[in-house]
């Protein structure tokens, strides 16, 4: 079946550095990706979507000079968290569409937990 | 190890009927259980979530979901559906700490007048 990969699986960093996160679809091409985060007890929340060859389209409330979304291929998507603080901590996890109209399906990735320290 | 299974690939009614999409997870913890939907080129919308207290769940749209902790199920229902919930419903279910989060494969919802 389809996989999407995400890495890293964990990060920690100090505050004030940036991070990157990749979201890999293996093998399947996926245009369009979004990108959610969750903090515990709360559900996840969708931060941007994320269309191979254009900007990504951001949620009301994200900041997208904070939350750096590049999707350059139609197989890696990445989200770069700038100038972290510890209230970024949380668990970020992508998603990958592939296919189109009915035949759409989506696939997660196995999320990346991030920690500012 | 955690894991979540729908059931259902796929589920066509007709408007004004009931539904059930079925879920069921497998965990040697406490979970924290998840009802999302997407509609066509949009992202996850949370439709009731399970934390803990009263197993039946309401949620948006009408929609509710029961946790039976015998059963290990989060089955998600509605008594009459319109067309506009067609749609994809994902399961999910997380640890207590956040540390993970599983989804199911997804059901799609298919409503027909």
């Amino acid at each position: 079946g389809a996989v999407v990969s995400q890495h890293p699986s964990w990060v920690i960093c100090k505050s004030g550095t940036s991070v990157k996160i990749e979201c890999r679809s293996l093998d399947f091409q996926a245009t369009t990706m979004f990108w959610y985060r969750q903090f515990p007890k709360q559900s996840l929340m969708l931060m941007a979507t994320s269309n191979e060859g254009s900007k990504a389209t951001y949620e009301q409330g994200v900041e997208k000079d904070k939350f750096l979304i590049n999707h350059a291929s139609l197989t890696l998507s990445t989200l770069t968290v700038t100038s972290a603080h510890p209230e970024d901590s949380s668990f970020y996890i992508c998603s990958a569409i592939r296919g189109t109209g009915l035949q759409e399906t989506q696939y997660f990735g196995p999320g990346t937990r991030l920690l500012v320290l | 190890a955690q894991s979540v299974t729908q059931l259902d690939s796929q589920v066509p009614v007709f408007e004004e009927a009931p539904v059930e999409l079925r879920c069921n997870y497998s965990s040697s913890v406490s979970v924290y259980l998840f009802w999302y939907v997407q509609y066509p080129n949009q992202g996850l919308q949370l439709l009731l979530k399970y934390l803990s207290g009263s197993t039946l769940v309401k949620g948006i749209n009408g929609f509710e979901a029961e946790f039976n902790k015998s059963q290990t199920s989060f089955h998600l229902r509605k008594p009459s559906v319109h067309i506009s919930d067609t749609a994809e419903y994902f399961c999910a279910v997380s640890d207590p700490r956040g540390e993970q989060l599983i989804f199911g494969a997804g059901t799609r919802l298919a409503v027909h007048p």
